[in-house]
């Protein structure tokens, strides 16, 4: 059953801490991708990264950066949160060619 | 650049009702392929429909789409709406250059009322 996890679900952290976002796949995907979902905006996309070591930036990239050291493991980093980074991450992966997105459970991230 | 366009951010039918919720693209890829998520409250997105072949309806769980190429479109269709349908609906194409890049449309929020 093909599977995209997500650690923690929730997070509660003050202004200026350090926030790290894991998300894992089973599937061996090669492509994983970070989002944040806001009402009224969608999904945006923060970064993709296409293999280990291999990422790039999306369309909200400032802020954030990540980490792919193995095919099934790919971290989101806020280095010294801001109030507006309060949101909801979604972590998928794609097998690639056109495939689906398969999407993890979301992580519930409240910055004070 | 690539982009999805979901004009309705909401939508609002009575159940048993025909709803359709519009998608339409912008591409310069060749190879392209359709998609239609759907989000239950506090759920992750889910995929509902994938399409690459032109004019070729696509149907899951009552709902179905067609790829027109002709008028850059995929819109989401169900002919009677029920009160689970109640979700938010995204849109979204990947490109086929050998990367898995993604173009999600804005989403819209369908109601279905009783």
């Amino acid at each position: 059953d093909m599977k995209v996890t997500q650690m923690p679900r929730y997070l509660i952290k003050r202004m200026g801490e350090n926030v790290l976002l894991e998300c894992g796949q089973d599937m061996s995907h090669e492509t994983m991708y970070w989002y944040r979902q806001d009402p009224g905006l969608g999904l945006q996309l923060i970064y993709i990264s296409y293999d280990v070591d291999s990422n790039s930036e999306g369309d909200i990239p400032k802020g954030y950066r990540v980490s792919r050291k193995k095919r099934e493991h790919f971290s989101l980093i806020l280095d010294s949160a801001k109030t507006n980074q309060t949101s909801v991450y979604f972590c998928a992966s794609s097998p690639g060619n056109q495939d689906t997105q398969y999407f993890g459970p979301g992580t519930r991230l409240l910055v004070l | 650049g690539d982009s999805v366009t979901q004009t309705e951010g909401l939508v609002t039918v009575t159940e048993g009702l025909p709803v359709k919720l519009n998608c339409t693209y912008q591409t310069t890829y060749l190879t392209i392929a359709f998609f239609w998520y759907v989000q239950y409250l506090n759920e992750a997105p889910q995929v509902l429909l994938r399409s690459s072949t032109d004019n070729k309806r696509t149907e899951h769980q009552g709902f179905h789409a067609t790829l027109h190429k002709s008028s850059s479109s995929f819109h989401l269709q169900k002919s009677s709406a029920q009160l689970s349908d109640s979700a938010l609906y995204y849109c979204a194409l990947s490109e086929g250059t050998g990367y898995q890049n993604f173009y999600f449309g804005k989403g819209t929020s369908l109601t279905v009322i009783p």
